[in-house]
């Protein structure tokens, strides 16, 4: 299995640009989540999916965010526009389906740099 | 708001010594408490996790201690190797079962050859 996929690996924009970031979940999971890293605030959850379906878009900080997954084999963060403050790594973390009681396991991508100038 | 405390910031320890990385939670409702290493340009992978049904968890080299009545977990690597350099973070749900984490600050370890 190759993993959770993420592309870009870095992507580096202007600010007020539109930024599309994309994510393919380990086959079979149907769980899907954003992170954003940075080393301010850590690890932050973004939004959740569960079967495709948005359950949880809390974290996402603004409207400048959305999060889509048409199917159980992508997903996509968008920043529109972007700002200076959005630069940080975006992880994509998928769960198995119906993960047994002890079993919560997470399988993060590799992530993306996003760096907005 | 709830938080999950996560001490050192970073720790440097000599191959073959013992790496303690100290976790502390608030939210008594936490029923799943995993570990998690990340390596530079990484996503974070799955080390090792505890339920605090039990006090102590050992995988290998890596060992979770449990303090329910303290709220603290910990993390112990023994006979830490330069492969085991890296970023450690501590988690735990929001609530009990849920898909929600708390994650911590991190601790970035260091080990010596």
């Amino acid at each position: 299995d190759a993993g959770v996929i993420q592309s870009p690996r870095h992507e580096v924009t202007e600010m007020g640009q539109e930024v599309t970031l994309r994510c393919k979940p380990i086959s079979g999971h149907n769980s899907l989540f954003w992170y954003r890293q940075t080393m301010m605030r850590g690890l932050e959850l973004l939004i959740y999916f569960n079967n495709n379906v948005p359950i949880d878009d809390s974290g996402m900080p603004e409207d400048r965010f959305s999060a889509k997954m048409p199917n159980a084999s992508f997903s996509t963060l968008k920043i529109q526009p972007s700002e200076p403050r959005d630069s940080a790594v975006y992880f994509c973390a998928s769960r198995a389906r119906d993960s047994p009681l002890g079993n919560e396991k997470l399988f993060f991508g590799s992530g993306t740099q996003l760096s907005v100038l | 708001q709830q938080q999950v405390k996560q001490s050192p910031q970073s720790l440097i320890v000599q191959k073959g010594g013992i790496s303690i990385i100290n976790c502390a939670y608030e939210n008594t409702a936490f029923d799943y408490f995993p570990w998690y290493q990340q390596f530079p340009g990484k996503g974070p992978a799955l080390l090792i996790a505890i339920r605090p049904d039990v006090s102590e968890k050992q995988e290998g080299r890596f060992t979770i201690s449990f303090n329910k009545s303290a709220k603290q977990f910990s993390l112990h690597i023994m006979d830490s190797q330069p492969g085991d350099s890296a970023t450690y973070f501590c988690a735990a749900p929001t609530t009990s079962g849920t898909y929600k984490y708390i994650f911590g600050t991190g601790t970035r370890l260091k080990v010596l050859a």
